[in-house]
């Protein structure tokens, strides 16, 4: 079975100051991997996705993720967070066949 | 892009009350999916179907139906809310097959209250 932790469930951080979301996730398979961000009142945006290739990953507004393979993780930073940032971020998971699983958020604060 | 559209963005229903919630998707896509989401909880599977006329239980069916008559539409049934219901829901679409690998595309919610 599939499971995906998110290890904070909030992090605040001032303004322009670098942030690292963690995600660690386990499966037995290959995964593809997933980061989506929901602003106040709206669904789930797509930020970033890990499929192959490059552990590296660049999405949207400047965020970044590293799939490293060894400790099952897919951490998501940005060096320099805007007050737009103030979201809940959600790691996510899918393997094979199976649908997407998801981690239980972490809710970004961005303090001017 | 891709739309996926819920038809209520807040709904308030009362206790015993037939519920449902409607998704609609614009770009064919084979897969459609409801969440609902709660604090500490993130998102969790209610059902999803991969195709007309089919659905498939996720991980938290019970209280819970689906109807899909029409590939472009998927609606969530509550046969009778109850207030551990409350919760805000989710749809999402994909392509199918190994393209569904690619990511899920959602709506933007309703959020629903059961008094």
């Amino acid at each position: 079975a599939q499971s995906v932790t998110q290890l904070d469930s909030q992090v605040p951080v001032f303004e322009e100051a670098p942030v690292e979301l963690r995600c660690n996730y386990s499966s037995s398979v290959s995964v593809y991997l997933f980061w989506y961000v929901q602003y106040p009142n709206q669904g789930l945006q797509l930020l970033l996705k890990y499929l192959s290739g490059s552990t590296l990953v660049k999405g949207i507004n400047g965020f970044e993720a590293e799939f490293n393979k060894s400790q099952t993780s897919f951490h998501l930073r940005k060096p320099s967070v805007h007050i737009s940032d103030t979201a809940e971020y959600f790691c996510a998971v899918k393997s094979g066949a199976n649908n997407l699983f998801f981690g239980t958020g972490t809710r970004l604060t961005v303090i001017p | 892009d891709v739309k996926v559209t819920q038809s209520s963005r807040y709904l308030v229903k009362r206790t015993g009350e037939k519920v449902f919630l409607e998704c609609v998707q614009d770009m064919d896509h084979e897969n459609m999916f409801w969440y609902r989401q709660d604090p500490g909880l993130g998102l969790r599977l209610i059902y999803f179907s991969y195709d007309v006329k089919m659905k498939e239980k996720g991980d938290i069916p019970e209280g819970y139906s689906v109807s899909r008559e029409k590939k472009e539409r998927f609606s969530l049934i509550l046969e009778s809310a109850s207030t551990n219901q409350t919760s805000m829901y989710l749809c999402a679409s994909s392509l199918g097959g190994s393209t569904a690998n690619y990511g899920y595309t959602f709506g933007s919610g309703t959020r629903l209250t059961v008094v």
